[in-house]
């Protein structure tokens, strides 16, 4: 079992809904991530928290709204989303975000933009 | 600029046969890590092996070699007999030192293993 779990698995949502996702973690590790990938393509990094503070946001379309409430916990708020926006969402995690260690990634949440 | 080219798009193999899969990358770091991972169908990305730039040592784990060599900037993976269970999506990546672990990730190989 991943040690980093994301929910919902699948979501649905319209060009006008609010949505959540969420990412979790209970390994100690002070660096979160959020990635985004599409069908047959590499993940693509969105946004880096380390020690809770954003780190790394790549340019990444207001739309789109990360929150780290605590160590732990990885929030990517959804807004006005495009079709194109539809995608593999996947959370990562890792000990410091300086060490160059392994990320930890999570199973994903499919995203449908409709 | 940091850069991994993972050249083979898709490779299709029987049970039981050896398959390498390449990757070549570029950076202008003399200090960085390299990667591989694999992604089955169900999403999630699952680590294999993180290899640092002064270590060329190849490294063998069961069915797993991996074989880094500096000189041609190449970090190539090896499944020794395979079987159906390592179908999958295949990634190298390439992560800076101190810069909040940013990975840089190749296109990815899938890897079809026919009974």
């Amino acid at each position: 079992d991943t040690e980093v779990t994301q929910t919902p698995k699948h979501l649905v949502m319209g060009m006008t809904n609010k949505k959540s996702l969420k990412c979790e973690q209970h390994m100690g590790h002070r660096a979160m991530y959020w990635y985004k990938q599409k069908a047959k393509k590499p993940p693509e990094l969105m946004f880096v928290y380390s020690y809770e503070k954003l780190s790394i946001n790549e340019s990444v379309p207001s739309r789109f709204s990360p929150e780290c409430p605590n160590s732990s916990l990885l929030n990517l708020h959804l807004h006005a989303l495009q079709p194109e926006d539809s995608a593999l969402y996947l959370c990562a995690s890792s000990e410091t975000g300086y060490d160059t260690g392994e990320l930890f990634f999570g199973e994903g949440s499919r995203l449908t933009v409709l | 600029a940091q850069k991994v080219t993972q050249a083979q798009t898709e490779i299709s193999v029987v049970e039981k046969e050896d398959v390498t899969l390449d990757c070549v990358y570029e950076t202008r770091d003399t200090t960085y890590y390299l990667f591989w991972y694999k992604q089955p169908p169900s999403g999630e990305l699952v680590f294999l092996i993180r290899r640092n730039s002064f270590d060329e040592q190849n490294e063998i784990s069961g069915r797993y070699s991996w074989n880094f060599q500096k000189s041609t900037s190449s970090f190539n993976f090896t499944i020794t007999a395979s079987q159906v269970v390592d179908s999958a999506v295949y990634f190298c990546a390439l992560s800076e030192v101190g810069n909040f672990n940013k990975f840089y990730f190749g296109s990815g190989t899938k890897l079809n293993v026919k009974p």
